[in-house]
């Protein structure tokens, strides 16, 4: 009875490299979202996606910044020519319906070198 | 400008006793209140929520209060064990839209045995 699985846990990537950050959402979650943990803050929302739909993307940044949740397989984050600011810890969370509890995983710490 | 705000950054606090965690949002849109406790290198957990249509949830040691009005609300812990020692994040959200939790920035709570 897996949880919310994030990976990698750490990612370190130099500037200009494209960082993928995957999650898979707890079985029978149809629902993800991403958010970002800047040091010293809160979690900011970045996107919301339901199998193939982004339902939501207003938290995302509008260049670099994708993310996907196909029929097979886990939600990816992908952000492309990275930057120094880009370093933080990314979580994903997932949910059986949009106002069900979110479950989160434990992220994965980005850091740019 | 900050919609959820946590003034205390962090807390200290004797085991057996109470720890007051306070959080003021500026949304009158909010009428769901989660907190989440995080412990380091993991993922937030759920820990209560209240509805806008309560002033108050109890759950075992955990306490929520909410004060419409003054449009502040805070979690009580009594008593204070040193397990839980964690940051916690309030984290509202309205109904009306896509039940995304808007985080504070957290208070770091240390409970001393």
């Amino acid at each position: 009875n897996a949880g919310v699985m994030q990976n990698p846990r750490h990612l370190v990537r130099r500037r200009g490299q494209e960082a993928r950050l995957r999650c898979s959402p707890m079985k029978g979650h149809s629902h993800v979202y991403w958010y970002r943990q800047l040091p010293e803050e809160g979690l900011k929302f970045m996107v919301y996606l339901q199998k193939e739909n982004i339902i939501d993307e207003s938290g995302m940044p509008k260049e670099r910044f994708s993310a996907e949740f196909p029929k097979e397989g886990p939600s990816i984050l992908r952000i492309q020519q990275v930057v120094r600011g880009d370093s933080a810890a990314y979580f994903c969370a997932s949910s059986k319906g949009k106002n069900q509890p979110q479950h989160f995983g434990d992220g994965t710490r980005l850091s740019i070198l | 400008d900050q919609q959820v705000k946590q003034n205390s950054p962090s807390l200290s606090v004797q085991e057996g006793r109470i720890s007051i965690l306070n959080c003021d949002y500026t949304n009158s849109m909010f009428d769901y209140f989660l907190w989440y406790k995080k412990y380091p290198a993991e993922g937030p957990t759920f820990l209560i929520s209240i509805s806008s249509i309560k002033d108050k949830n109890e759950d075992g040691r955990f306490t929520v209060f909410l004060n419409k009005s003054a449009k502040h609300l805070s979690l009580h812990i009594v008593p204070s064990q040193p397990g839980d020692s964690a940051v916690y994040f309030c984290a509202p959200h309205a109904s009306g839209g896509s039940y995304i939790p808007t985080f504070g920035r957290g208070t770091s709570l240390i409970v001393h045995p």
